[in-house]
């Protein structure tokens, strides 16, 4: 079945800087890859996703980027802020309505 | 729209206890999706229901875990005896039938002592 690889498990930048998360994928059949963010003790939110037709999607200061020749995507946060402090977790899926499957996730921690 | 709605939000209890938790999925949503979250950890796929079928339970420990979505719409998962190791927040999920991306529930925090 698929397996989803994330790194680094933590990660700290100060105010401004940018952030980068990498995620690899097993399952060539894969084809989403949203991204999620947990604050402490809240329930995940989708942040940004990217389907395997494109190679790169942006929102303000959040991006991903896909590989699929590599099997690997990519979430980068720009001009980072306090409030970007939480756990990020990447996913994979194959065709939509399959379960996602998620990385280990990555704490990120800005400090102002 | 509302969420989709978890309860309890808390629950302790004792090793070899039973437990039983709720979810009501956003309306419409199909599909349903439970997940084990242990702490530090990312969310584990335990069952995927879609209407009252079961879709994929490959992960769900069957000798203590079960689940049922009787009329399609809500569901229950139930642990039945506890261990310590199943200490950890249970999400559930839902999503229209065959679109991409689910909303996540608040989850129910179950500490096993």
């Amino acid at each position: 079945g698929e397996n989803v690889e994330q790194h680094p498990s933590t990660l700290s930048v100060q105010e401004g800087d940018s952030a980068v998360i990498k995620c690899t994928y097993s399952d060539s059949a894969s084809n989403y890859f949203p991204w999620y963010k947990q604050e402490l003790g809240k329930r995940p939110q989708l942040i940004i996703d990217i389907r395997s037709n494109v190679g790169e999607k942006k929102d303000q200061r959040i991006a991903v980027t896909l590989n699929k020749t590599a099997k690997h995507f990519s979430l980068h946060i720009t001009e980072t802020q306090p409030e970007d402090s939480a756990v990020y977790f990447c996913a994979a899926s194959k065709p939509a309505g399959t379960a996602l499957i998620f990385g280990k996730g990555t704490t990120l921690s800005v400090s102002s | 729209e509302a969420g989709v709605a978890q309860s309890p939000r808390y629950k302790i209890i004792e090793k070899r206890q039973s437990v039983a938790f709720w979810c009501n999925p956003i309306s419409g949503h199909a599909t349903l999706y439970w997940y084990q979250q242990i702490l530090g950890q990312g969310p584990k796929l335990l069952i995927q229901f879609q209407n009252n079928g079961v879709v994929d339970d490959s992960q769900l420990p069957k000798d203590r875990f079960s689940a049922e979505r009787l009329k399609g719409v809500d569901s229950t998962l139930k642990i039945q005896p506890a261990k310590l190791e199943d200490s950890a927040v249970y999400l559930c999920a839902s999503s229209f039938q065959g679109r991409y991306g689910y909303t996540f529930g608040s989850g129910t925090r179950l500490t096993v002592v």
